[in-house]
């Protein structure tokens, strides 16, 4: 069975600065991908970053990056720059041969002005 | 090109009533996703489908949830004889293929009075 868990309930990060969000996962399967997803206060789902287990280099997206450790199982998330809208709950998802995803229970950002 | 569409956005029944949630996928996507997320937790996984068949219903309770995704039309997630602890936003989610991309739809908050 596959796990998710993001230990840091709540972070906060001054406008323009840089932050780390942490998720761990936990997976029997060898062909796996992983998800950052951002939910704002609107509740819509928006794709932040995907990743693919085989792939060895870092996904990044914009401001959006990760650090991939498949040995530790570990998937951060970094958010360079931060603006205000980025202000949402983060979730990490993995999913793998059954396409399901399992989503971790959220990190809210908040973003100080 | 639209995104995931759901409807209603907001949905209120009495205890005892039935509920029907729609969802239509992205333009050319034929597989379906729902997921139910209970106040303050993340998204846990209900049922997969590709046009016509479920592939996985692991995640959808015994009894009085199905679900269906017809050749033609919207996918439906029916929910009879809803009781308080069903209260929940329940989120469609379309990918192109398998282990792609998951693109969610604004969910549809169901509150049972």
């Amino acid at each position: 069975a596959q796990t998710v868990t993001q230990s840091q309930p709540e972070m906060s990060v001054q406008e323009a600065e840089t932050v780390t969000l942490s998720c761990t996962y936990d997976t029997s399967e060898s062909d796996y991908y992983l998800f950052w997803y951002k939910q704002p206060p609107s509740r819509q789902m928006i794709l932040v970053i995907r990743q693919e287990a085989y792939k060895q280099q870092n996904a990044t997206e914009n401001r959006f990056s990760v650090n991939f450790q498949k040995a530790a199982k570990s998937f951060s998330l970094k958010i360079s720059d931060s603006q205000l809208g980025d202000a949402a709950m983060y979730f990490c998802a993995s999913g793998g041969a059954t396409n399901k995803l399992i989503f971790g229970t959220g990190t809210l950002l908040a973003v100080q002005p | 090109n639209a995104g995931v569409m759901q409807n209603p956005r907001h949905l209120v029944r009495r205890r005892g009533q039935e509920a029907r949630l729609r969802c239509s996928p992205m333009k050319g996507h034929s597989h379906v996703y729902w997921y139910r997320q209970l106040p303050e937790e993340g998204l846990k996984f209900m049922v997969y489908l590709q046009k016509e068949n479920i592939i996985d219903e692991s995640g959808m309770p015994k009894e009085r949830f199905s679900a269906e995704f017809p050749k033609e039309g919207p996918s439906i997630l029916r929910i009879q004889q809803v009781v308080r602890g069903d209260s929940a936003a329940y989120f469609c989610a379309s990918s192109l293929a398998a282990k792609y991309e998951q693109y969610f739809g604004p969910g549809t908050r169901l509150t049972v009075t």
